[in-house]
């Protein structure tokens, strides 16, 4: 199993709505990842969970509030969004050997109205 | 720092032309450079990547050498297919911080 697989595909959520985005592998990966992507952007890193623990916050607004219940699960918990906020938002997840890629999944579409 | 310059798009070929799609980077220390491919609407896929200097790498007719004294990761194909129409990131990282830097993507568009 070499899938990173992401729930929902799509999301529409109003201003005030609370949301949560979520994304699993099997791979044994140790190293969990959230990106944001915007239409013809490359994407643009959000957070880095290395062993379950939080490693990098890229400056990201509170509004975004991640979480690693597990080595297995990501959860990216969205809350008073704004509409520039809406994007494809990317989960990966890598081991933590040298010299190793990334493995994304297809993506959430958000839209924020 | 740490960054990654791609050329800029769209490109647009014809079927069967030559593809090259120009990546250089700036690194401090030595990075393990990548090429993903997305198609419209998915997310990344690996398309290949090289670990250390003068490495190819190879895959689907793509392919691009680790150039460390040009610091280059040029991504070439021979003969390109209307099913290769994408947007191509060159990427490289590091180990340490799980930090992958992405370049910003070229659109290639191949018609029949």
């Amino acid at each position: 199993d070499t899938e990173v697989t992401q729930t929902p595909k799509h999301l529409v959520m109003g201003m005030t709505n609370k949301k949560s985005l979520k994304c699993e592998q099997h791979m044994g990966h140790r190293a969990m990842y959230w990106y944001k992507q915007k239409a013809k952007k490359p994407p643009e890193l959000m957070f880095v969970y290395s062993y379950e623990k939080l490693s990098i916050n890229e400056s990201v607004p509170s509004r975004f509030s991640p979480e690693c219940p597990n080595s297995s699960l990501l959860n990216l918990h969205l809350h008073a969004l704004q509409p520039e906020d809406s994007a494809l938002y990317l989960c990966a997840s890598s081991t933590d050997r040298e010299n190793t890629e990334a493995f994304f999944g297809q993506g959430t579409r958000l839209t924020v109205v | 720092g740490n960054s990654v310059t791609q050329m800029e798009g769209p490109v647009t070929l014809s079927e069967e032309a030559f593809l090259t799609i120009n990546c250089t980077y700036t690194a401090t220390g030595y990075p393990s450079l990548f090429w993903y491919v997305q198609y419209p609407g998915e997310g990344l896929q690996l398309l290949l990547k090289a670990t250390k200097a003068d490495d190819k790498g190879s895959n689907k007719g793509f392919e691009a050498t680790y150039r460390k004294e040009t610091t280059s990761f040029h991504l070439e194909k021979g003969s390109v297919q209307v099913s290769d129409s994408a947007v191509y990131f060159c990427a490289l990282s590091f180990r340490t911080g799980n930090q992958f830097y992405f370049g910003t993507g070229t659109s290639l568009t191949v018609i029949p």
